[in-house]
């Protein structure tokens, strides 16, 4: 069974650092695309990165610079390091699989979201 | 980025109902469309992608369609469990984008 477990969240002052974790278990994170959506308070879904399973690595504008994706394949865990955060950086954190079928890219499981919280 | 145009952003309606919801994309995406379902406090679930294909164990009242750059959600008869906020997602761009979201109340 495809499960996605996200931790790491917290509270952190403007300017702080954090870094996000996404244990998979049922798949092999390196064999496969993983992404990163945020959800800010009572607002919509947004992306934030992705990476490849060659290792290539893109994201938003919002977050360009300040944020790195990463794996560890021993651990089959996704990580998002966010560094100089911001107040509007506050969200639920969701890490997800990126599938490839019939020619088109979908999220087809996500894990259950961590809150990061940016304030003094 | 390609911008996600989605209408209506709230609609109330009744069980049984029949429901559409309407995205259109700035350009082009081809059947790059997905469609997301998303319950208070939860995850959003993949409903349809590419544009008309239904995931695995989605009830069949759910169906897609584009017409262009305009893509549909259609619920034929709505249910108690559908009351939720509906999402479509462009995967045409790296930088894929989501629509601001319809939430379907009840009436």
């Amino acid at each position: 069974e495809v499960q996605l477990v996200e931790s790491g969240g917290g509270l952190v002052q403007p300017g702080g650092s954090l870094r996000l974790s996404c244990a998979a278990s049922g798949f092999t994170v390196s064999s496969n695309y993983l992404t990163w959506v945020r959800q800010a308070p009572g607002k919509g879904l947004e992306w934030v990165s992705v990476m490849y399973s060659g290792g290539s690595t893109y994201y938003a504008d919002s977050v360009k610079g300040r944020f790195t994706i990463s794996r560890d394949n021993s651990k089959n865990t996704l990580y998002l390091q966010m560094n100089t955060l911001r107040a509007e950086d506050t969200a639920v954190y969701y890490c997800s699989r990126l599938q490839y079928n019939y020619g088109m890219y979908y999220f087809d499981f996500w894990g259950q979201g961590t809150l990061v919280t940016v304030s003094s | 980025d390609i911008q996600m145009t989605q209408s209506p952003s709230s609609l109330s309606a009744s069980v049984g109902d029949r429901v559409t919801i309407t995205c259109r994309a700035s350009q082009s995406i081809s059947s790059n469309l997905n469609w997301y379902q998303q319950k208070p406090g939860k995850a959003p679930k993949l409903l349809i992608y590419a544009a008309s294909r239904l995931q695995s164990g989605v009830p069949s009242r759910f169906s897609g369609s584009e017409s262009g750059t305009d893509f549909t959600l259609t619920i034929s008869s709505l249910q108690p469990e559908d009351f939720a906020t509906y999402y479509c997602q462009q995967s045409y761009s790296i930088s894929c984008t989501f629509g601001q979201g319809t939430r379907v109340e009840i009436k």
